[in-house]
């Protein structure tokens, strides 16, 4: 069974730093699309980040140059560092597997707030 | 960036109804669409892929359709575990836009 469990969130004050994290079983980040999707309190859903396979990685034009996607195969793990943080980063950030998102982890919950 | 459209933005029906939600792409994505559903408090579920397919486990009263601009999620018989909101996405490029949802309500 594919199964995504993600990690890492928390409060964090204006400017700061988080990492995501998130553990994969039954597939390898390495050889899967991995994306990121994010879910402010009471709105839609809202894609950040993807990485191929091949590495290649693309984000949304409200994270660029501050958040970075990344994965580490030894752990099976994929990340999301996210810099500069603003309060309108507050959100669950869900992982999702493959080119049309069929696996989803529970989410982690992000609020960034002085 | 391809934007996504979906109407209504709240549907309210009853037990039994055909469902119909539809979604407009800004241009032209062929087939790669997909269709989500979430629950509240819930990470969302696929539904549909490629505008027509239906993903393993899913009841055959959702079906997707359409290409190019303009695709439909329908609901045959609408069940009491289907009030949700439902969500499309396009992946037909580098980025993954989501439309804003439509929330399916108790009439």
């Amino acid at each position: 069974e594919v199964q995504l469990v993600e990690s890492g969130g928390g409060l964090v004050q204006p400017g700061g730093s988080l990492r995501l994290s998130c553990a994969a079983s039954g597939l390898t980040v390495s050889t899967t699309y991995m994306s990121w999707v994010r879910q402010a309190p009471g709105k839609g859903l809202e894609w950040v980040s993807l990485i191929y396979s091949g590495g290649n990685a693309y984000y949304a034009d409200s994270v660029k140059g501050r958040f970075s996607i990344s994965r580490h195969n030894s752990t099976n793990t994929l990340y999301l560092q996210m810099d500069s943080l603003r309060p309108e980063d507050t959100a669950v950030y869900y992982c999702a597997s493959s080119t049309r998102m069929d696996v989803w982890g529970q989410g982690t919950t992000v609020s960034v707030s002085s | 960036d391809i934007q996504m459209t979906q109407s209504p933005s709240t549907l309210s029906a009853s037990v039994g109804d055909r469902v119909t939600i539809t979604c407009r792409a800004s241009q032209n994505i062929r087939s790669w669409l997909a269709w989500y559903q979430q629950k509240p408090g819930k990470a969302p579920r696929l539904l549909i892929y490629k505008a027509s397919g239906l993903e393993s486990g899913v009841p055959s009263r959702f079906s997707g359709s359409g290409t190019g601009t303009d695709f439909t999620l329908t609901i045959s018989s609408l069940q009491p575990e289907d009030f949700a909101t439902y969500y499309c996405q396009h992946y037909d490029s580098h980025s993954r836009t989501f439309g804003q949802g439509t929330k399916v309500e108790i009439k």
